[in-house]
């Protein structure tokens, strides 16, 4: 069985702080996703890995697929960053297998 | 270009009842895919459709069926409402199958379900 493991759950941080949240996955993989929600239900899709490192203004995605292991990092943290972050993966192997979703973490940036 | 729509965004319906939600794709994306999203199990893939065809169906009973037209235009039906089913609805639309894996989604901004 697929399982998403994330952490931290709740992170609380001061502004301009770096910020790391971590996911781990038990089985192969296609792609990896980092999504963004923010109160109110809208999912951002802000990443999607097969493999190495992306980044996107202040947010940097890497992945390492040996250890099936991925992190998603905040540089100068701000207020309007606080959002449940989720990870999600796509098992391989062309199975019928949707996407596995992460509980998701529950960022707080303090000003 | 316009997002991902979702209609209804809000709905009220008693147990026993049945519900369609409707989820129109971007322009040019042919993979729709359906999500759950409750505060106690968080999201949860339902069923994924490219080309009006289901490709993947997540671990939900029977009571959950979709479809996708020509159109890509998809929607989804739940029968014989349980206070359960109570939950956010996502869409999702991509570009390509979703067998390639890497393919970017883009969110609608969901159906609100709410069954008493």
């Amino acid at each position: 069985k697929n399982e998403v493991e994330q952490s931290p759950q709740n992170l609380t941080a001061q502004e301009g702080e770096f910020i790391t949240i971590n996911c781990s996955y038990s089985v192969g993989i296609s792609a990896l996703h980092w999504l963004q929600q923010h109160p109110g239900g809208g999912i951002v899709s802000l990443f999607m890995l097969s493999s190495g490192k992306k980044k996107h203004g202040r947010l940097i995605a890497t992945i390492n697929i040996q250890e099936k292991h991925s992190s998603l990092h905040i540089t100068a943290s701000h207020p309007r960053d606080s959002a449940v972050y989720i990870c999600a993966v796509r098992p391989s192997g062309g199975g019928a297998d949707g996407l596995t979703f992460g509980k998701g973490t529950h960022l707080i940036i303090q000003p | 270009k316009a997002g991902v729509t979702q209609t209804p965004r809000y709905l009220i319906k008693t147990r026993g009842q049945q519900v369609t939600l409707s989820c129109s794709p971007i322009s040019g994306h042919r993979s729709v895919s359906w999500y759950q999203q409750t505060p106690g199990q968080g999201l949860q893939f339902l069923f994924e459709y490219f080309s009006e065809t289901q490709r993947n169906k997540g671990n939900f009973p029977g009571r959950f069926s979709g479809r996708q037209f020509s159109n890509s235009r998809s929607e989804m039906n739940v029968s014989t409402l349980e206070l359960g089913d109570s939950a956010l609805y996502l869409c999702a639309s991509s570009r390509s199958s979703p067998g390639l894996g890497a393919n970017v989604l883009t969110f609608g901004a969901g159906s609100r379900l709410t069954v008493l």
